[in-house]
């Protein structure tokens, strides 16, 4: 009963170093989105796979790319990060038929 | 084009009494709309969704929101606030196109006082 699992939790960046965050779904879901969340801003997509091999931008791609690495798993990676990426970012994935999102529990990143 | 405005950014009510978090849309077509919330430090749990087989939509832990499409709104409320309702909530509204990308809007974050 897993269901959305993101990894790390937590992480701290210097400014121009990389990572790639994790996420993997249980659900067989085909679509899965990356957001991040910022004070007062709800949430904004980055981006989103609407099944496996496809990838498509959202509202703030920039500074970010993806791969679909299969039906499971959507990874987000950062390049080279910048302050302005310090952010709680969220992975979700979602029940067709129902138009409904599943969460998973987040990953707080701060880029020094 | 589709946006969600909260109304609140911040709601503050005493234990046991009645909770209201307003939400206002904007849509084109006729919208599925929906309440995530969201406790400290997790993430976004559906409380309920609207799809048009009914105005008024019941959802988790006791709360509902009806949808009144004159007057674009979709407020969310419960008769009685407990402890545990303490956290942020999202109005959100589905945009219309063929990927059905969900438009948040900013939050409301709700505090019970004991």
């Amino acid at each position: 009963n897993a269901g959305v699992t993101q990894t790390p939790k937590f992480q701290v960046l210097k400014t121009g170093q990389s990572m790639t965050l994790q996420c993997a779904q249980d659900m067989n879901h085909n679509s899965m989105y990356w957001y991040r969340q910022d004070p007062g801003m709800g949430l904004r997509l980055i981006y989103y796979s609407a099944s496996e091999g496809t990838t498509d931008k959202g509202e703030v791609p920039n500074g970010y790319n993806v791969s679909r690495l299969n039906k499971r798993e959507f990874s987000l990676r950062l390049e080279s990060a910048a302050p302005s990426q310090t952010s709680v970012y969220f992975c979700a994935s979602k029940v067709e038929t129902k138009n409904i999102q599943y969460f998973g529990a987040g990953t707080r990143l701060s880029v020094l | 084009a589709q946006s969600v405005t909260q109304l609140d950014s911040h709601v503050s009510v005493s234990e046991g009494t009645p909770v209201l978090l307003r939400c206002n849309y904007s849509s084109s077509y006729s919208p599925s709309l929906f309440w995530y919330v969201q406790h400290p430090n997790k993430g976004l749990q559906l409380l309920l969704k609207y799809t048009s087989a009914a105005t008024l939509v019941k959802g988790i832990n006791g709360f509902e929101a009806e949808f009144k499409k004159s007057e674009t709104s979709f407020h969310l409320t419960k008769p009685s606030a407990h402890m545990s309702d303490a956290a942020e909530y999202f109005c959100v509204v589905t945009r219309m196109d063929s990927s059905y990308k969900l438009i948040f809007g900013s939050g409301t974050r709700l505090l019970v006082r004991p």
